[in-house]
């Protein structure tokens, strides 16, 4: 069974389109991530959300934005896109503030190809 | 800001060797830390956590944590070819849920 999913795998778009990515879990987890990984392999925070509280890396253009439907699901939404934004995007999960479970449970990825 | 710095190698062993990967962090405050293995075109996976001073071994792999020295490191015995990825190794502040990762490091095991 897959416990974190993404769709698409992959994804080539032109400059300036709107793209959105989804992710899912089946871990029973409280909190969910999205993560921007470069060409230099550098896995970089852009949000984590929870039923409370929606925290925001003060780096990511307001060009992102993450949609949850509900716990299970964290999907991310890209406007504009522009060629830096291409990347490998990882969504992840984890029990919050659980010590000793608060391992992050990563998706396999969705490469993102702006040209 | 809080940092977690790796060496980026590559990192290259013998097979059959001890393969040593070493971290540092700055924030005093750190209280849980991990080991994720990324092999090429693949997501991170846990390979260790520790929360204590001192080593804690599973297998192969040791990871060791000095808070004194804000050091943590994992060691790889008897490495082999499919052990040959990048480790990135993630460090949580008390009172965060939000995991600060190194650029990691790769790791070539050779035959």
């Amino acid at each position: 069974d897959t416990a974190v999913s993404q769709t698409p795998k992959y994804l080539v778009t032109q400059m300036g389109n709107d793209k959105s990515i989804k992710c899912e879990q089946n871990l029973g987890h409280d909190t969910m991530y999205w993560y921007k990984q470069d060409s230099k392999k550098f896995l970089k925070i852009m949000f984590s959300y929870n039923n409370k509280e929606l925290i925001i890396n003060e780096t990511v253009p307001n060009r992102f934005s993450p949609k949850s439907p509900d716990k299970a699901h964290l999907n991310l939404h890209i406007n504009s896109l522009e060629l830096g934004d291409s990347a490998v995007y990882f969504c992840a999960s984890s029990h919050a503030n659980i010590k000793n479970t608060d391992t992050q449970y990563f998706g396999p990825g969705t490469r993102l190809t702006v040209l | 800001q809080k940092e977690v710095e790796q060496n980026s190698g590559p990192l290259s062993v013998p097979e059959g060797a001890i393969a040593s990967l070493n971290c540092t962090y700055s924030d005093r405050g750190s209280q849980s830390f991990f080991w994720y293995r990324q092999y090429s075109g693949k997501s991170p996976e846990l390979i260790m956590s520790i929360y204590s001073n001192g080593d804690k071994e599973d297998g192969r792999f040791t990871a060791q944590l000095n808070k004194a020295s804000q050091y943590v490191s994992l060691l790889i015995r008897d490495s082999q070819p499919s052990d040959s990825a990048t480790y990135l190794c993630a460090v949580l502040s008390g009172g965060s849920y939000i995991p600060t990762f190194g650029r990691g490091t790769s790791l070539i095991v050779h035959p």
